[in-house]
C-alpha cells in the first residue's frame, strides 16, 4: 500500500514570495491533516479536512495561509506572502476517520524563508 | 484545553541498557494517547496508542508504555536500547469519546534519543 506522498521535498525562497505544497494521501482516507513543525518543537495541526469539508482551521493564519482538498483526495497548502517565520517542515497526514484512528505521515516539506 | 509535557528534550541511554522516555499530559477527558517516531528526514510513524482497557500498551520494535491516569503518564519504555533506536520521539493526546472531539493530535516538543555503544 502506498503511503502518504508530499513534494517538493524542499524549498527555499525569498520572504514575501509564495509558495505551494501537494499531499495525496492514502487511497480511501476520509481525513487529511496538514501539520506545521517548526525546528525543535512538535508538530502542530494547521487544518483538517474530512473528505472536501474544513473540520477545524482554528490554528491556520488565514491571512497568508490558504488550503483545498480537491474531490476529497489531493490537498494543496499556500503561503502568501511568506514570513521568515514560516521557516518550518509542513508534514501532511491521511487517516480512515475520526477517533482513534492512526495518522499516517508523509515525509515533509521542508521550507526555508530567507 | 489538553497538553502535552515530555520531560527531557535530549536522552542518552547506551546500547542494551533500558530506555526511558517521559510523557505527562493535561485533560479534562478521558484522552486517547500515542506515541510516534521520527527518523531524519522522514515523517512520523506510529509506535504505539492507548485507547481504552489494558492499560498497559505493546507496540512496534518492542517499545511499550502504561497509562496511569493517576499520575496523567504514558511513559515510553523499551528494556534494551539498539543502536537503530537512535530518532526523535512525540508523545501525543486526543480528544477522547466523551470530548465529542474530532481525530485532533495534540504533539509534545519531543525528546532526541541518542544510542552510543
Amino acid at each position: 500500500e502506498a503511503g502518504v506522498a508530499q513534494s517538493p521535498r524542499y524549498k527555499i525562497i525569498e520572504k514575501r514570495q509564495s509558495v505551494a505544497f501537494w499531499c495525496n494521501p492514502i487511497s480511501g482516507h476520509a481525513t487529511l491533516y496538514w501539520y506545521q513543525q517548526i525546528l525543535g518543537q512538535g508538530p502542530k495541526l494547521l487544518i483538517q479536512f474530512q473528505n472536501n469539508g474544513v473540520v477545524d482551521d482554528s490554528q491556520l493564519p488565514k491571512d497568508r495561509f490558504s488550503a483545498e482538498r480537491l474531490k476529497g483526495v489531493d490537498s494543496t497548502l499556500k503561503i502568501q506572502p511568506a514570513k521568515l517565520e514560516d521557516s518550518a517542515v509542513y508534514l501532511c497526514a491521511s487517516s480512515l476517520g475520526g477517533p482513534p484512528e492512526t495518522q499516517y505521515f508523509g515525509p515533509g516539506t521542508r521550507l526555508l524563508v530567507l | 484545553a489538553q497538553s502535552v509535557t515530555q520531560l527531557g528534550s535530549h536522552v542518552s541511554v547506551s546500547e542494551g541498557a533500558l530506555v526511558l522516555l517521559r510523557c505527562n499530559y493535561s485533560s479534562s477527558v478521558p484522552p486517547y494517547l500515542f506515541w510516534y517516531v521520527q527518523y531524519p528526514n522522514q515523517g512520523l510513524q506510529l509506535l504505539l496508542k492507548y485507547t481504552t482497557g489494558a492499560t498497559l500498551v505493546k507496540g512496534i520494535n518492542g517499545f511499550e508504555a502504561e497509562f496511569k491516569k493517576s499520575e496523567t503518564s504514558f511513559h515510553l519504555t523499551k528494556p534494551s536500547a539498539h543502536m537503530s533506536d537512535a530518532a526523535e520521539y512525540f508523545c501525543a493526546v486526543s480528544p477522547g469519546l466523551y470530548s465529542g472531539g474530532y481525530n485532533k493530535l495534540i504533539f509534545g516538543a519531543g525528546t532526541r534519543l541518542a544510542v552510543h555503544p
